[in-house]
């Protein structure tokens, strides 16, 4: 149980492209999902934190004109890097949680590899 | 804000043999959540084990077990009888009590030597 499809794994595009990445959670409602950025051998930083039916709270540096987060049902959420550039190329992987509570696990995606020519 | 501190950046352990992770945390709060998550090469995060601060119990998951001490702020993570298919990145987790976001370590790299 308790399983998160994430979609694409892997996108390769030119400077410029908006990407759009979805979160699914297959067998639960996520009440609250969240996506990280993980650079090459990095931990992995919080983006942001959406809660179904209300806007995502970002964390402080995270431009949320450049990362779009949408989380209109309780099993979807999706993030899209607009005007995508180099730079944002990443590892961006999401998670989902079934209640708002925090003794209740994270479950993750398989990540999506963004690669900006 | 909460810090998670893991001072080993990478491990190595023969294969059946007994490793322990470090992991110590700051914070002035009295109830939350401790996680250890493991990141193989395929980049999946997957739990490990979790504990709640509440619990004197130490948690245990099958092989792996963990050494929580609150006083100390730390929590260890012991994996016995190491295997292959254990290597992987392995990140400690905070969350506080309530809806809060976890706060991850730097992560240790666990390499298995057969």
């Amino acid at each position: 149980g308790a399983v998160v499809s994430q979609h694409p794994s892997r996108v390769i595009c030119k400077s410029g492209t908006s990407v759009k990445i979805e979160c699914r959670s297959l067998d639960f409602q996520a009440t609250t999902m969240f996506w990280y950025r993980q650079f090459p051998k990095q931990s992995l930083m919080l983006m942001a934190t959406s809660n179904e039916g209300s806007k995502a709270t970002y964390e402080q540096g995270v431009e949320k004109d450049k990362f779009l987060i949408n989380h209109a049902s309780l099993t979807l959420s999706t993030l899209t890097v607009t005007s995508a550039h180099p730079e944002d190329s990443s590892f961006y992987i999401c998670s989902a949680r079934e209640t708002e509570y925090s003794n209740q696990p994270q479950h993750f995606g398989d990540g999506t590899r963004l690669s900006i020519l | 804000a909460q810090t998670v501190t893991q001072s080993q950046p990478e491990m190595s352990v023969q294969e059946a043999e007994t490793v322990t992770l470090s992991c110590t945390y700051d914070t002035s709060e009295s109830d939350y959540y401790l996680f250890w998550y493991k990141q193989p090469p395929s980049r999946q995060m997957i739990l490990v084990i979790r504990q709640e601060a509440y619990k004197q119990q130490n948690a245990t998951e099958n092989r792996f077990s963990v050494n929580f001490q609150k006083a100390a702020k730390s929590f260890s993570l012991k994996i016995s009888d190491s295997q292959l298919g254990d290597a992987a990145m392995y990140f400690c987790a905070y969350s506080g009590f309530g809806n809060e976001k976890l706060t991850f370590g730097t992560g240790t790299r666990l390499t298995i030597i057969p």
